[in-house]
């Protein structure tokens, strides 16, 4: 089956634009992570959600960054006025339900963020 | 709160030989406990998890790793090393108290296998 799908693989954007990551889950996952990941680093929590709602936002890094998830599948990670150390890997991933958190997260490739 | 230690960067191991890749983690109640692979340019797979039972977890690619709750540590280990080993290996913890939250990572460990 399908596996977690991100868009667009790579994105080089200059200081000061918007940026929109794009998130496809497994088809029937509930929940929904956001990881960044920096050179030479593990994956850093951001955001997750439960169903349509985000349940945790606390590694969000300040209020530049946003998620949603409208329909509980797709989801979109928003970066306004991106700056230079905003640069990194973004990984999203899924599993079938956050219950007893003994469920295993499928990563997506993850997208290359580049601000120039 | 919650923590993982990968003390080495990178790990170099001759082909055929047994490798272990160290974690020892952090958290207030139980944990449970993963390992994850990291091929350049992919993302993460999902190699195996500790969540209850069996102290010895066996998972993909005949890695499996040992969960010792009193040292805190959940090493990762091979018999036998194949080159196409050769990644990034990372750990990853959350307890069982906050189940619902995301994983917490260690820093990861090169894996290097030679021929």
């Amino acid at each position: 089956g399908a596996g977690v799908s991100q868009t667009p693989s790579n994105k080089v954007t200059e200081k000061g634009k918007y940026v929109e990551l794009r998130c496809d889950p497994i088809s029937g996952h509930t929940a929904l992570y956001w990881y960044r990941q920096s050179l030479g680093q593990g994956p850093e929590f951001l955001i997750y959600f439960q169903g349509t709602g985000a349940a945790d936002d606390s590694g969000l890094p300040n209020d530049r960054f946003f998620a949603v998830r409208p329909e509980g599948s797709v989801s979109t990670l928003k970066i306004q006025r991106t700056e230079r150390g905003d640069s990194a890997v973004y990984l999203c991933a899924s599993s079938p339900s956050t219950s007893g958190g003994a469920y295993e997260q499928f990563f997506g490739p993850g997208t290359r963020l580049t601000v120039l | 709160a919650q923590s993982v230690a990968q003390p080495e960067d990178q790990v170099n191991v001759a082909e055929g030989n047994p490798l272990t890749v160290k974690c020892t983690y952090s958290v207030s109640g139980n944990p449970y406990l993963f390992w994850y692979v990291q091929y350049p340019n992919r993302g993460l797979q999902f190699l195996l998890k500790y969540i209850t039972g069996d102290n010895l977890v066996k998972g993909s690619y005949g890695f499996e790793a040992e969960f010792n709750k009193s040292q805190t540590s959940f090493h990762l280990k091979k018999p036998s090393a194949l080159v196409s080993d050769s990644a990034l290996y990372f750990c990853a913890v959350r307890d069982i108290l906050e189940a619902g939250t995301a994983l917490i990572f260690g820093k990861g460990t090169t894996l290097s296998v030679s021929s």
